[in-house]
């Protein structure tokens, strides 16, 4: 089956720093790979999606990589501040409209 | 504004009993989804509807059956709840197009005693 891995432990950064999460798949490269914040108690929120004919894709302070040498996704949010601490969930979308899902990734921005 | 809901945010219910988490959305979506979040595991699909009355199988549809008799309206019956059965359970919406991004709910946290 395919498989989303992301880091298990949280990344604490500091406020004004570039946040780096790394997301890994198995086996072949879906065809999109989206992103997702969780805030607590909470339902996942759509940020970015990036195909894979896409190297980058950008949405204000965040950016998205896809390489497929790597078989890798890295998700990146500039400037942090406080208010981005969440937990981040990256999913590739797999034949007839399923997502498969990491465990997440939780980002602490300190102040 | 587009909405998904869930019919409740915590539920605690007893072993053995039948239990019946609803979703509702109003974005005429035709795919519909319920996962299950559990700590470490992340979000697992149990069962998925992409039209009214049609259901397929997630990945962990065991313990689990959903209806459909609405295209707004998804639910997801545990037929005799069992304490590996509590979680948190999470309903999407999406709409036609496969990558298209998935609308979430808030939640229902099941406990099984």
């Amino acid at each position: 089956s395919q498989k989303i891995e992301q880091n298990s432990e949280a990344l604490n950064i500091q406020e004004g720093k570039t946040a780096t999460l790394t997301c890994n798949y198995t086996n072949y490269s879906p065809a999109y790979l989206q992103w997702y914040r969780q805030d607590p108690g909470r339902g996942p929120v759509f940020l970015l999606l990036i195909r894979e004919n896409e190297k980058e894709k950008r949405k204000e302070r965040l950016k998205v990589t896809f390489d497929t040498t790597l078989k890798q996704s890295l998700f990146h949010i500039t400037a942090s501040q406080p208010a981005d601490s969440a937990t981040y969930l990256c999913a590739r979308v797999e034949y007839g409209n399923k997502l498969v899902f990491g465990a997440g990734t939780i980002l602490r921005v300190k102040s | 504004d587009v909405k998904v809901t869930q019919s409740s945010r915590y539920l605690v219910k007893r072993t053995g009993e039948k239990v019946f988490l609803e979703c509702v959305q109003d974005m005429d979506h035709e795919n519909m989804f319920w996962y299950r979040q559990d700590p470490g595991l992340g979000l697992r699909l149990i069962y998925f509807s992409y039209d009214v009355k049609m259901k397929e199988k997630g990945d962990i549809p065991e313990g689990y059956s959903v209806s459909r008799e609405k295209k707004e309206r998804f639910s997801l019956i545990l037929e005799s709840a069992s304490t590996n059965q509590t979680s948190m359970y999470l309903c999407a919406s999406m709409g036609e197009r496969s990558y298209n991004e998935q609308f979430f709910g808030p939640g229902t946290r099941l406990t099984v005693l």
